[in-house]
Order: C-alpha cells, then structure tokens, then sequence
C-alpha cells in the first residue's frame, strides 16, 4: 500500500522569508501523481501544486515550487517570500491517477510571523 | 460552475441518531470520493465511486455507514446509528479522470457531532 510520511508536524517562516516542507512516500508504481494541498482555518482543502512523477522537471507556480527527487520518494514544498496568507495546514498527497483516490500525509501546520 | 456543494455545513446529533451528509459533484465529473478528517487519523478514504458504481469501500469503519451514488449528480453518507467517535469533518471529492490535470475538487465539508 501506498504511504506519505510529513516528519514536520509544524513549521514557522518569517514574513517575506523562504521555507520547505518535507514529504516522503512509498510506492512500487512508477507513473503516480504527486499534490500539495492547502487546508486553513476555513477547512477548504486548496490545491497548491502538482507533480506528475513521469516528469522530471520540477513543477511550480507562482512562490511555490516542488523539488521532486523520483529515486528517492521525496517531494517537498517551497514557498518563497512567504506570506501571512500562507499560515494554514499542508498536506502532502499521492494518487496513481484522476480516478483513483488520494493518499494524504498527516499534514504540517505552517505559521507566518510577522 | 460552483464548485462541489456539500450540506449540511455543520450538524449536531445526538448518539443513535441516523445522519445523512449529501454531496454535488461537479457537473461532467465522474469520479466521486468520500473522505473524513480527525485529529488522530488525518485524512482517510472512507469510498469512492466512478460511473455511480462504487469501486472501493475498504476505508468505511462499519456497518454503520453506508453510501450511495443514484446519479452522476447526488450522492449521501449515512451514518445509522451514530456514535461520538463519528465525530469529524466528512469531505467530498470529485474528479473527471479524463482530465490531463488530474485534481480532485474537494467541497467544503461537514463538521458532525455526534453527542
């Protein structure tokens, strides 16, 4: 079965600063697609970015990007010039495809200092 | 379009109650998930559905919960009866798995309380 492991239950970043968060999984697939998904205070669940593991560019958008390490299951976050905004929980997820359900990490709780 | 619509937002019950959560997918999607959220377990795939036929059910707890998907466009948890541990937020999901983009679309969830 897969897994998604998030070692980092919390994380802090300065306004304006650089933070990555960390996530692992395990897999013996070798096509799956990789997400980050954003959860605040609102419960909404948000998608932040996605990887699909064929590619080997890193995927990002906007301050997100992905470092995405194939070989070694790993796939973390960074957000650049962190916002007040971004203070909210991430959760790292897996899924083998759009009809398959996803696989969710226990998440990390960022907070944005002003 | 918008968005999957989940209701009720909130509920509060009382234990043995029967709860009904309901959800709308988004319209041409064909691929529905029903997933909970608590502290202690995070995020966990309680069923899902392609086509209106449910695929996987492994992730619901019990007998007490059931669910079903009578059209592409409605779907219901029931929870029959209710126990204080069903306490969470219970999220629907859809996707149109044909999509190169490949992301679910998640509704914006039920809290329940079960007393």
């Amino acid at each position: 079965a897969q897994t998604v492991t998030q070692s980092q239950p919390e994380m802090s970043v300065q306004e304006a600063e650089t933070v990555t968060l960390s996530c692992t999984y395990d897999t013996s697939e070798s096509d799956y697609y990789l997400f980050w998904y954003k959860q605040p205070p609102s419960r909404q669940m948000i998608l932040v970015i996605r990887q699909e593991a064929y590619k080997q560019q890193n995927a990002t958008e906007n301050r997100f990007s992905v470092n995405f390490q194939k070989a070694a299951k790993s796939f973390s976050l960074k957000i650049s010039d962190s916002q007040l905004g971004d203070a909210a929980m991430y959760f790292c997820a897996y899924s083998l495809s759009g009809n398959t359900p996803l696989v969710f990490g226990k998440g990390t709780r960022l907070s944005v200092i002003a | 379009d918008a968005g999957v619509i989940q209701s009720p937002r909130h509920e509060v019950t009382e234990m043995g109650q029967e709860v009904t959560l309901r959800c709308k997918p988004i319209s041409g999607h064909n691929s529905l998930f029903w997933y909970r959220q608590t502290m202690m377990r995070g995020l966990e795939l309680l069923i899902y559905f392609n086509n209106n036929v449910p695929i996987d059910d492994s992730g619901m707890p019990e007998d007490r919960f059931s669910a079903k998907m009578p059209n592409a466009s409605f779907s219901t948890l029931k929870i029959q009866p209710s126990e204080p541990r069903d306490s969470a937020v219970y999220f629907c999901a859809s996707s149109r798995w044909e999509s190169s983009y490949n992301e679910q679309f998640f509704g914006p969830g039920t809290r329940l309380t079960v007393l």
